[in-house]
């Protein structure tokens, strides 16, 4: 248990479905990532929000939708996906110190294992 | 731009054994942290070690220790007395702090069998 969680762990989706994937923190952090993992290839960062503010979108498709209400929820808004998405998404979260230069580390949660048929 | 690999796709260990996983990585970034991973088969990604790039000296948790050769960009994991739990997938990541915030890039993994 890392202080990170996910739901749903599992996800079948229709290419024409719109749904959500759900991540919360509770270890009191202020930036939280979205990594999307496939088969035979390292992790990707798909999002990063930093101070509830969305910093970085790794040129992601616009099929993928993040939302970030507060520091502790981070979503992931699915819609007419595409059967190459299937994959697991992980969402991270660290506590990041404005100016210090410090990598902190990033903890994960157990991901959602998402099928698109 | 940062790059990690993992040469060793698939590595096994006997119960007891030692086993060192290889991990390289380059960056032109002077300020840099370096983690090793690991993800059971329930997928859930845990911290095993950590090292902070300005430290000469190795990381060390419990059975779990580096080697970290800088100058060769090298950073490798040395499990000592394996055990049927360790058997996962490791990453290694190479961590920058960006203005954006931290950003880990991962190597592909090594696969882990640990044999009773």
């Amino acid at each position: 248990e890392t202080g990170v969680t996910q739901t749903p762990r599992h996800l079948v989706m229709g290419m024409t479905n719109k749904k959500s994937l759900k991540c919360e923190q509770h270890l009191g952090h202020n930036a939280m990532y979205w990594y999307k993992q496939s088969a035979k290839k390292p992790l990707e960062l798909m999002f990063v929000y930093n101070f509830k503010e969305q910093t970085e979108n790794n040129s992601v498709p616009s099929r993928f939708s993040p939302e970030c209400p507060n520091s502790s929820h981070l979503f992931l808004h699915l819609h007419t996906l595409q059967p190459e998405d299937s994959a697991l998404y992980l969402c991270a979260s660290s506590q990041q110190t404005s100016g210090s230069g410090v990598q902190e580390t990033q903890y994960f949660g157990p991901g959602t294992r998402l099928l698109v048929l | 731009a940062q790059t990690v690999t993992q040469s060793q796709p698939e590595m096994s260990v006997q119960e007891a054994e030692t086993v060192t996983l290889s991990c390289t990585y380059d960056t032109s970034e002077s300020d840099y942290y370096l983690f090793w991973y690991k993800q059971p088969p329930s997928r859930q990604m845990i911290l095993v070690i950590r090292q902070e790039a300005y430290k000469q000296q190795n990381a060390t948790e419990n059975r779990f220790s580096v080697n970290f050769q800088k100058a060769a960009k090298s950073f490798s994991l040395k499990i000592s007395d394996s055990q049927l739990g360790d058997a996962a997938m490791y990453f290694c990541a190479l961590g920058v702090l960006e203005t954006s915030g931290s950003r880990l890039t991962f190597g592909e993994g090594t696969q882990l069998t640990v044999n009773p």
